[in-house]
């Protein structure tokens, strides 16, 4: 595809179950980012690969959260046992260069979590 | 450590006037600063960006804005809105490395017609 995919874009999930959002990058992107949105806020680094390595994890605001990217390409976040807190928007953004800190991020629509 | 600060929550102003978005910044080295706008339910887009050299920087959809290191800002102008810049409005630093990029809390701009 032309952009960013990600999906699904709404999730429900009831609190204590495991859920996990993927996202799919432009093809050829070597960075790929991770970001929460909480509602009136702006969005917060959660973690960064760079092809298959996590090189970042320092905004994962706990050991439920839990990220890969097995193969350099796709990504999947996933969050156990969720409680409400949890309930954001999950953002992902890929970007062609990997080390440096001039180049555009281009963002996915981002899913939309809702623990209940 | 690196911080934005966008003082405007919510901007409105009506069609074809001026708008100024707000916008400072904290790092203690170099940075590069960015807009981004977020439409209704869509990711994200890159407006504009400061990296180095003129610190006027125009972007897409007749923005631009300018970068002042002394006052540590970096506020988004544009001269005459129109209803479709009603969207939300990032601000954000990135002081290098991976880009790990730091957004403020947002803008929404609302365009009266």
């Amino acid at each position: 595809g032309a952009g960013v995919s990600q999906s699904p874009r709404y999730k429900v999930a009831k609190r204590g179950q495991d859920v996990a959002l993927r996202c799919d990058p432009i093809s050829g992107h070597v960075s790929l980012f991770w970001y929460q949105q909480a509602l009136g806020q702006g969005p917060e680094f959660l973690t960064y690969f760079q092809n298959e390595a996590q090189l970042d994890k320092s905004g994962l605001p706990s050991d439920r959260f839990f990220a890969e990217r097995p193969e350099g390409s796709v990504s999947t976040l996933k969050i156990q046992r969720t409680q409400q807190e949890d309930s954001a928007v999950y953002l992902c953004a890929s970007s062609p260069r990997a080390g440096t800190g001039d180049t555009e991020a281009f963002f996915g629509q981002g899913t939309r979590l809702t623990v209940v | 450590a690196q911080s934005v600060t966008q003082l405007d929550s919510q901007v409105p102003v009506f069609e074809e006037a001026p708008v100024e978005l707000r916008c400072n910044y904290s790092s203690s080295v170099s940075v590069y600063l960015f807009w981004y706008v977020q439409y209704p339910n869509q990711g994200l887009q890159l407006l504009l960006k400061y990296l180095s050299g003129s610190t006027l920087v125009k972007g897409i959809n007749g923005f631009e804005a300018e970068f002042n290191k002394s006052q540590t800002s970096f506020h988004l102008r544009k001269p005459s809105v129109h209803i479709s810049d009603t969207a939300e409005y990032f601000c954000a630093v990135s002081s290098g490395g991976y880009q790990k990029v730091t957004f403020g809390t947002g803008t929404k701009l609302q365009v009266i017609p």
